[in-house]
């Protein structure tokens, strides 16, 4: 069965300091995969996704996100955070086909607070 | 990536009433989507909103409590039914590419409160 999870329900750092978001995922078969990020009283925004290739992603804001296979690991990272990145972070997978075709799995979230 | 909008954008609605949340997208697409966001808690998929055909709800989802419309492949209504205060959520429309490899897009969300 496919599953995410965000062990970490905040995390904080200093602006200018780099941050790390970590998820893991659980599928069948092939994972692709999401990070989204929600600011208060907005929907989710597309951050990057994984689909193949390259295990380092560029997204927006300057976030970036790491595969690691052999750790079912999709961390969300940015070298230098900013308070404007506070907000609530979520990771997504989705599996490469069968009956779950089109369906995200999300995680639970993480609320990200960088501070002055 | 596609444009949606939701309304309302939020509603307070007494116990025992039914709300309908519109969703509209700026271009065709194949996949909607109706998502639950509990306060605090992340997203639950209520049903994925078919073209010409019944949605297809996820388990402990029912089409008496949350009938969906899906007239075209812009539009899409979710009516929440006989409103308790456990339905107090923001809803989100979601919409999908053309494969797995896609990312969704979701609306603004609609904030529900039920007195």
């Amino acid at each position: 069965a496919q599953s995410v999870a965000q062990p970490e329900d905040q995390v904080n750092v200093a602006e200018g300091n780099p941050l790390t978001v970590k998820c893991t995922y659980s599928v069948s078969g092939n994972p692709y995969l999401f990070w989204y990020v929600q600011y208060p009283n907005r929907g989710l925004q597309f951050l990057l996704k994984y689909i193949t290739g390259d295990n380092l992603v560029k997204g927006s804001y300057g976030f970036e996100a790491e595969f690691n296979k052999s750790q079912t690991s999709f961390h969300l990272k940015k070298p230098s955070a900013l308070v404007s990145d506070s907000a609530l972070y979520f990771c997504a997978v989705r599996d490469d086909g069968g009956s779950t075709l089109g369906r995200l799995y999300f995680g639970r979230g993480t609320q990200l607070t960088v501070w002055p | 990536s596609a444009v949606i909008s939701q309304k309302p954008s939020r509603d307070i609605c007494q116990r025992g009433t039914s709300l309908t949340i519109q969703c509209q997208v700026d271009s065709q697409v194949t996949m909607m989507f109706w998502y639950r966001q509990q306060p605090g808690q992340s997203l639950t998929l209520i049903a994925t909103a078919n073209q010409g055909s019944e949605a297809t709800y996820e388990s402990g989802f029912v089409i008496d409590k949350f009938p969906i419309s899906r007239p075209n492949l812009t539009f899409s209504t979710l009516t929440v039914s006989n409103m308790s205060p456990e339905d107090s959520s923001i809803y989100l429309c979601s919409v999908g590419g053309k494969g797995p490899t896609y990312e969704q897009y979701f609306g603004p969300g609609t904030r529900l409160t039920v007195t």
